[in-house]
């Protein structure tokens, strides 16, 4: 049972347009939401969060957006830039759950063209 | 700060073979993960430890085995290697100080298994 599931396998967008990758899910506790990026031959690197008390959290080009409701998140990146070129993985994890035990969507591997 | 290392890089099997997949942390974080990260299925956790002398399994545990005896190290060994634990793994640490509990991933080890 994917309780995070990313359906995109891969977005190819054009420099200085905006890429939006998704993400839902389908346990209604979590409480932190978390995308990482990852480059081929290196692991994956912390990119931004999201409470799921709030509906959007922004940090430079990147944004996050929580729509609770229903039960989906994207992450979306303003203006695109060629280092933006990565696999994009969204996790989540509830608040009483120790720390380590985050769920991983599928990943979703961002192409961007010059 | 080396942050979180991993050995070997690259490791080659054979079916039944027995190996020890190496993980440190200089961060004296408390929370230590191994997940490994299979085409289309994103990353999935095998085994985490909330601190020395404490594991648990994750969503795919078979086939594996976890100690954590100090803070800084957290070892995978693969008791009878199969085909199927060819993956890419990644070892990552985090600390409960940080509200969202993101983690720091290692650069991982590429297993294959003949």
């Amino acid at each position: 049972d994917q309780q995070v599931k990313q359906n995109s396998p891969s977005l190819s967008v054009q420099e200085g347009r905006i890429s939006i990758l998704n993400c839902d899910y389908t346990n209604s506790m979590f409480d932190y939401f978390l995308w990482y990026k990852k480059y081929p031959a290196e692991g994956p690197t912390f990119l931004i969060s999201i409470s799921s008390i709030k509906d959007k959290n922004e940090d430079g080009r990147f944004t996050v957006f929580l729509n609770k409701s229903a039960k989906h998140l994207s992450l979306h990146i303003v203006p695109s830039q060629p280092g933006d070129s990565a696999v994009y993985f969204c996790a989540a994890r509830r608040f009483e759950v120790q720390g380590g035990k985050l769920i991983f969507g599928q990943g979703t591997e961002l192409s961007v063209k010059p | 700060n080396a942050g979180v290392t991993q050995t070997p890089k690259f490791q080659v099997l054979k079916t039944g073979q027995s190996m020890t997949l190496q993980c440190a942390q200089d961060m004296n974080h408390e929370y230590m993960s191994w997940y490994r990260q299979d085409p289309g299925m994103g990353l999935r956790l095998i085994h985490y430890s909330v601190g020395a002398g404490i594991t648990d399994q994750g969503e795919v545990p078979n086939g594996y085995n976890v100690s954590r005896s100090t803070t800084e190290d957290f070892p995978l060994r693969l008791l009878s290697a199969a085909p199927s634990q060819t993956s890419v793994y990644f070892c990552a640490s985090s600390t409960g100080y940080r509200v969202f509990g993101e983690q720091f991933f290692g650069p991982g080890t590429r297993l294959t298994v003949l």
